[in-house]
């Protein structure tokens, strides 16, 4: 059973970078899709941006600025990295599995637990 | 973008009764890219379905999914004390990937 497991730091001051990392187990990373997704009460849930198992990334335009995904096979572990944030970035931040046979655009299969992420000074 | 409008917004019903909740797509899903999760308190999304209809791994043939261009539909044949939670529309067929708002499903 392929579990997912999200880790950072919870609080995060303005203007500084966010960095979070998922951790996959049960599974390779290589051969799938990856990617990161928010959610947060005044915006529901937000595609972030993902990672290809060849090391390909693609983010949401609305972000696409600030963000930087990679991944790390040796470790089975991607991350996300994104700047200078705001308390608009006040979210909780999942990691998630893109469906088999299914490439960028996708629908998610396996999700991490969650993680709260608070932008505040 | 392509926005997802769900409605109702809430849904009150009873267990055994069958709920129907609605997905509309704004420009028009071209394929049938769209898939459907259900959320509870404090947990992540799970996926119940992919392809507008096609079932998940290890969920219950009590839902179902339909539709195709601008309007889907999630149905629960008949609601078991463990389907109430908010469940949320979602389309791949064009990048970035969108979610719809919500619908909750609460006990009447």
């Amino acid at each position: 059973q392929v579990q997912l497991q999200e880790s950072g730091p919870g609080l995060v001051k303005p203007s500084e970078t966010l960095s979070l990392t998922c951790t996959v187990s049960g599974g390779s990373i290589s051969g799938y899709y990856w990617s990161w997704i928010r959610q947060s009460p005044g915006k529901g849930l937000e595609w972030i941006g993902h990672i290809s198992y060849r090391g390909s990334a693609n983010y949401n335009p609305s972000l696409k600025s600030r963000i930087t995904i990679s991944g790390d096979t040796s470790k089975n572990q991607f991350s996300l990295q994104l700047s200078s944030v705001t308390a608009a970035d006040t979210a909780v931040y999942y990691c998630a599995r893109h469906g088999h046979f299914c490439g960028g655009d996708c629908y998610f299969d396996y999700w991490g637990q969650g993680t709260q992420v608070t932008v505040s000074s | 973008e392509i926005v997802l409008t769900q409605s109702p917004g809430t849904l009150s019903l009873s267990p055994g009764e069958r709920a129907t909740l609605s997905c509309r797509a704004s420009p028009s899903i071209s394929s049938s890219y769209l898939a459907w999760y259900q959320q509870k308190p404090g947990q992540a999304p799970r996926l119940l379905i992919y392809g507008a209809s096609s079932r998940a791994t290890g969920i219950p043939d009590r839902f179902s999914g339909s539709g195709s261009g601008t309007e889907f539909t999630l149905t629960i044949s008949r609601l078991e004390p463990e389907d109430f939670a908010v469940f949320y529309c979602q389309q791949y067929d064009s990048s970035p990937g969108t979610f719809g708002q919500g619908t909750k499903v609460e006990i009447k």
